[in-house]
């Protein structure tokens, strides 16, 4: 049950695209489409972003979204908005029973 | 609007317990798997346990295993965690989550401090 790997941190400039990148295993990731991302803000709970590597919740704006390829999974934000900046955490699920996330990302817009 | 509300948190003791609670409203709570997720002071989110809807199936992080039970009361919409032998590792904001593999609704937090 370790932690899928992300970046620590990640940095771009307002209205440009950065990518957070989710590696796991073929045990995690590598064994299933169910890979969601969630923001957080500090001190509050954590919002959904992106489910099912590639789906937005409604009310999500279309500048986030999500791709996988083997092991790693994949979050671009594509026109930085200052509010975009926080922790960002993937998860997915492990041996088809327990979940597992990210070690996360903190994205600064400069 | 669906609402996730966690109570029960505290200071506690190493190696005591506390039970936490989390109240559902506005969805079918009945009809869905429900997770607890805690997160360390200055840490990432670390996935806990979680509980089909009709309480049959519970999975566990290895690191609660023997220690921590899930539990739920579909006719009070409620969701608790029991948390014995607590640890100062313990020591974490605890969230219910709506879901199984994709957690769409998230409560406010409940703070477990686990110190002498």
């Amino acid at each position: 049950q370790s932690a899928l790997t992300q970046p620590a941190s990640v940095s771009g400039s307002p209205g440009q695209s950065i990518t957070i990148s989710c590696t796991g295993t073929s045990s995690d990731i590598g064994d299933n489409n169910y890979v969601s991302w969630y923001q957080q803000h500090p001190g509050k709970a954590p919002k959904l972003m992106i489910f099912d590597v590639n789906d937005r919740p409604s009310g999500v704006s279309n500048r986030f979204s999500g791709s996988k390829s083997g092991n790693t999974a994949s979050l671009t934000i594509s026109g930085l908005q200052a509010d975009d900046e926080a922790d960002y955490y993937c998860s997915s699920y492990t041996n088809g029973i327990t979940g597992v996330f990210g070690t996360g990302t903190k994205v600064t817009v400069l | 609007e669906v609402q996730l509300v966690e109570s029960g948190g505290g200071l506690v003791q190493p190696g005591g317990s506390l039970r936490l609670a989390c109240t559902a409203s506005e969805f079918s709570f009945r009809i869905y798997w429900m997770t607890w997720v805690r997160q360390a002071p200055g840490k990432g989110l670390e996935w806990v346990a979680n509980i089909k809807k009709d309480g049959s199936e519970k999975y566990y992080v290895d690191s609660v295993k023997g220690r921590f039970t899930i539990s739920r009361d579909n006719a009070k919409n409620s969701l608790y965690l029991q948390m014995n032998g607590l640890r100062a590792e313990d020591t974490a904001v605890y969230y219910c989550a709506k879901g199984r593999l994709t957690f769409d609704y998230w409560g406010q937090g409940a703070l477990v401090t686990v110190s002498s």
